[in-house]
């Protein structure tokens, strides 16, 4: 069946360093990839997206980098704080209108 | 300028119970996802609404899950006859049209002891 691949499962990076989460994904026709950073007791709060069109893209700290060829993705945060801990999720949209989720990296920035 | 509802945040259910949760999606969101979050894991397909048309019912666990929606705004998800096993967070997400991001709520932590 489809499914998304998320490592690693746990991070801890001190503050100021760079943190980079990957995520494979099974059907080559997926277009569109998602991030998703979840607080404790909240639910997932969407921080960058990327479409199948486009090979980078960029936030401020954040940036997705996207392999068709290959099928992964990764989301690259620089400059970290302490304020980035946290689980994040990658997603990506298959079979028409459905999202697959990684199992999540939980972040810790030791400041 | 509200997001996504759900209610309650916290439910607590003897085993045998019936429990109803909701969701309230943000205003002229088309589509409506109900995700299962185990301890640990990532969200888990449950179930999707185009308006009021459960288009994919495919991530119900069993036929004690029935989820609806029937004037396209307002979804409730209803658990017959809980079990242990359905303790999770349910989790409700809205979105304008495909592909777009999600917009989740903060879920319902069912506990059923």
């Amino acid at each position: 069946g489809e499914n998304v691949e998320q490592h690693p499962s746990t991070l801890s990076v001190q503050e100021g360093d760079s943190a980079v989460i990957k995520c494979t994904y099974s059907d080559s026709a997926s277009n569109y990839f998602p991030w998703y950073k979840q607080e404790l007791g909240k639910g997932p709060q969407l921080i960058i997206d990327i479409r199948s069109n486009v090979g980078e893209k960029k936030d401020q700290r954040i940036a997705v980098t996207l392999n068709k060829t290959a099928k992964h993705f990764s989301l690259h945060i620089t400059e970290t704080q302490p304020e980035d801990s946290a689980v994040y999720f990658c997603a990506a949209l298959m079979r028409g209108n459905q999202f697959y989720f990684g199992t999540g990296t939980s972040l810790t920035v030791i400041p | 300028g509200a997001g996504v509802s759900q209610s309650p945040r916290y439910k607590v259910a003897k085993r045998g119970q019936d429990v109803a949760l909701r969701c309230d999606p943000i205003s002229g969101h088309v589509s409506l996802f109900w995700y299962q979050q185990a301890l640990g894991q990532g969200p888990e397909f449950l179930t999707y609404f185009q308006n009021e048309a459960q288009l994919d019912k495919s991530g119900l666990p069993s036929d004690r899950f029935f989820a609806e929606r029937p004037e396209g705004s307002v979804s409730t998800l209803k658990i017959q006859r809980t079990q242990q096993e359905d303790s999770a967070v349910y989790l409700c997400a809205s979105t304008s049209s495909a592909p777009s991001p999600l917009h989740f709520g903060n879920g319902t932590r069912l506990t059923v002891t």
